[in-house]
């Protein structure tokens, strides 16, 4: 119930196309969902992330769209670029009491990861 | 700058040696986490401390050890006991409901 599922495994793009990644969840429980970008050798970056209470976020070419009722979320880059070449991560986690009583973000559950590739 | 600094780059061990990966954040940030990236396998939650002088085992604790001496630090051993430690391990820190900042990684191989 902890997994997250993330699909496919690898996409290769055209210039100028639209790649799609996909994730799933089973814990509703999560209620943040961040995806990651990750260039070889480097840490993964924080890219975008959403929250249950919003179907649909957007910054610049990057999209998150949010599925509450199917447990999905998916990421959607408009005019993909070769730039975009880079391994994305999806991660879901749940809120958990910090001191205070303050929420803060409980640890991260990853996706197994999409190879994007994106052909000039 | 604010950041998560892990060093070295790259770390050698030989049979039955431990070494010690370190993780340094100035970013203020209470929580720590390790990771271990494999090939087609994500990350994998080694440890975590969401406080001084106290953490917790993830996913694949076992061959591991951490320490949370100071907010800034989060060292991880890798034992002897861990027979497959060759991978990339990633140190990440967060804050309240802010998602993670990841360090450079450390590329671990057995020689």
């Amino acid at each position: 119930q902890q997994q997250v599922k993330q699909s496919p495994q690898s996409l290769i793009v055209q210039k100028g196309g639209i790649s799609i990644i996909n994730c799933a969840y089973e814990n509703t429980a999560f209620d943040y969902f961040p995806w990651y970008q990750q260039f070889p050798g480097k840490g993964p970056a924080l890219l975008i992330a959403i929250r249950p209470d919003v179907s649909e976020k957007k910054e610049g070419r990057f999209t998150i769209s949010f599925n509450k009722s199917a447990k999905q979320f998916s990421l959607h880059i408009m005019d993909s670029q070769p730039g975009d070449s880079a391994t994305y991560f999806c991660a879901a986690s749940s809120s958990v009491l910090g001191l205070g009583g303050s929420s803060n973000t409980g640890k991260l559950i990853f996706g197994q990861g999409t190879t994007l590739q994106v052909k000039p | 700058d604010g950041g998560i600094t892990q060093s070295p780059k790259y770390l050698f061990r030989k049979e039955g040696q431990n070494v010690t990966l370190s993780c340094e954040q100035n970013l203020n940030h209470d929580a720590m986490y390790w990771y271990r990236q494999d090939p087609g396998q994500g990350l994998r939650l080694i440890y975590y401390s969401q406080i001084v002088n106290d953490f917790q085992k993830g996913d694949i604790a076992e061959g591991y050890s951490v320490s949370r001496e100071k907010k800034e630090s989060f060292p991880l051993t890798v034992t002897s006991a861990q027979k497959n430690p060759t991978a990339f391990y990633l140190c990440a820190s967060s804050m309240m409901n802010y998602g993670y900042t990841f360090g450079s990684g450390t590329r671990l191989t057995v020689v």
